[in-house]
C-alpha cells in the first residue's frame, strides 16, 4: 500500500493555458474523489468516480473542468483556459466501498499557481 | 450555505493541555463524521472518525464526542504535544460518499 499519489506536486502556468493533473489511488480502491482547497479553507468536493463511472459533479466544476478515469484505476483532471481563480491545491482521495466506514485517504495534492 | 461549521478558527494550547475543537452540522442525513489533520504542504490525513449512532470514540490521545440531538461533535486532544501543531478539519459524509468539510482550526501547541 503506497498511498494515493498525485503528480505533479506543483504546477505554475500562465492564464489561458490548459493543465492536467494525475491521481493514482490506493490499489483496489474503487472510489476516487477530487477536491479543491484554497488557502485557509477546507477542501471542497469537485467530483467522484466509482470504478470508471463519474457519479457526481459539483456546481464548482465549470465547463472548463473535465475529469476522467478511463480504466477505473488512475484519474486525470484537466482545466482548460485557466483563470486566476483556479489557483488552489487540487486533492485526490480514494476509498473502498464495502470496507468498514469506507474512509477516504488523501494524496498530498497538486498546487496550481496561475500567473 | 455552510453545512458544517467549525470553531475556533485558531487555538493556542500549552504542552500537556487539552485541545478542544467543535463542529456543528445541519444535514441529518450525514452518516459518518471524520476528523483530518493537515500539515503545511501535505494532504489531509485521517485521524479518527465516528458514526452518528455512537456518542464517543477514543483512540489514544484523541477522542470524538458526538451529540446527535444537538447536531454537534467535537475533537479532544489530550496531553497536547508540539508535534500536534497542525490544521484540523472536521467533515461530514453525505450518503453518496462526498465529504463536506469545516473551515479548519489551526492548532499551535506551545512547549
Amino acid at each position: 500500500d503506497t498511498g494515493v499519489s498525485q503528480n505533479p506536486r506543483h504546477k505554475i502556468t500562465k492564464r489561458g493555458q490548459n493543465v492536467t493533473f494525475r491521481c493514482d489511488p490506493i490499489s483496489e480502491h474503487n472510489r476516487l474523489y477530487w477536491y479543491r482547497q484554497t488557502l485557509g479553507q477546507g477542501p471542497e468536493f469537485l467530483t467522484y468516480f466509482q470504478n470508471e463511472a463519474q457519479l457526481e459533479k459539483s456546481r464548482l466544476l465549470s465547463d472548463r473542468f473535465s475529469a476522467e478515469r478511463p480504466k477505473g484505476s488512475f484519474s486525470t483532471l484537466e482545466i482548460q483556459r485557466t483563470e486566476q481563480g483556479d489557483s488552489a491545491m487540487y486533492l485526490c482521495a480514494s476509498s473502498l466501498t464495502g470496507s468498514e466506514d469506507q474512509p477516504q485517504h488523501f494524496g498530498d495534492g497538486t498546487r496550481l499557481s496561475i500567473l | 450555505q455552510q453545512q458544517v461549521k467549525q470553531s475556533p478558527q485558531s487555538l493556542i494550547v500549552q504542552k500537556g493541555g487539552i485541545s478542544i475543537i467543535n463542529c456543528a452540522y445541519e444535514n441529518t442525513a450525514f452518516d459518518y463524521f471524520p476528523w483530518y489533520q493537515q500539515f503545511p504542504g501535505k494532504g489531509p490525513a485521517l485521524l479518527i472518525a465516528i458514526r452518528p449512532d455512537v456518542s464517543e470514540k477514543k483512540e489514544g490521545r484523541f477522542t470524538i464526542s458526538f451529540n446527535k440531538s444537538a447536531k454537534q461533535f467535537s475533537l479532544h486532544i489530550m496531553d497536547s504535544q508540539p508535534g500536534d501543531s497542525a490544521t484540523y478539519f472536521c467533515a461530514a459524509r453525505e450518503q453518496g460518499g462526498k465529504l463536506i468539510f469545516g473551515q479548519g482550526t489551526e492548532l499551535s501547541v506551545k512547549p
